[in-house]
């Protein structure tokens, strides 16, 4: 089966700049996360959906981090404007409803100058 | 909220040598744990997962885990290691309906020739 993707896999913007990065899950799982790793550290969760519903964005900066899963299948995660410290990792991950594991994808490599 | 700690960031080790690489979870009801491989420029990928029942886990490439929940831990072993296995390994845990999971900061495996 084919697994998570996402694109772009890098991006490198200046601060203040817009970014945008896409994710579509395996087919079929009803769950998808962003997740942010900055060098060194474990990926950190942004934000859950379960279909086309937030579940949880608690560690999402609002002020600056956007994402939607308009119909509960791929999904795009949006920072406007940009901060040296969002460069990170973004992995996307998907997963079947329930305790299961979660598939991840390839990451976007995002550097901000 | 779940906590991980993964108490070695690095740990070198001559190929064909047992590992141990150290997972330690803040107490909870329910938990189920899971250790995940992360290679150069990839997402990461599933090692092993437990979720319930046996408390020894045996996983993908040799790798094998035992729950213990007197001590909160979950390490992650190998008998003899090649040096493919020269990865970031993450242990992350999850609790609750939300199946959201904590990861930890990671430990890196440098498999010696």
């Amino acid at each position: 089966e084919a697994g998570v993707a996402q694109s772009p896999r890098y991006k490198i913007i200046e601060k203040r700049q817009s970014v945008a990065f896409w994710c579509n899950p395996i087919s079929g799982h009803a769950t998808l996360y962003w997740y942010q790793q900055i060098l060194g550290q474990g990926p950190k969760l942004l934000i859950q959906f379960q279909n086309n519903g937030v579940v949880d964005d608690s560690q999402l900066p609002k002020d600056r981090f956007s994402a939607e899963r308009l119909k509960g299948v791929d999904s795009t995660l949006k920072i406007q404007p940009a901060k040296l410290e969002d460069s990170a990792v973004y992995l996307c991950a998907s997963s079947l409803v329930g305790p299961n594991e979660q598939f991840f994808g390839p990451g976007t490599r995002l550097t901000v100058l | 909220a779940q906590s991980v700690t993964q108490l070695d960031s690095q740990v070198p080790v001559f190929e064909e040598a047992p590992v141990e690489l150290r997972c330690n979870y803040s107490s909870s009801v329910s938990v189920y744990l899971f250790w995940y491989v992360q290679y150069p420029n990839q997402g990461l990928q599933l090692l092993l997962k437990y979720l319930s029942g046996s408390t020894l886990v045996k996983g993908i490439n040799g790798f094998e885990a035992e729950f213990n929940k007197s001590q909160t831990s979950f390490h992650l072993r190998k008998p003899s290691v090649h040096i493919s296995d020269t990865a970031e390994y993450f242990c992350a845990a999850g609790s609750g309906s939300a199946r959201q999971l904590t990861f930890g900061s990671g430990t890196q495996l440098t498999v010696l020739p």
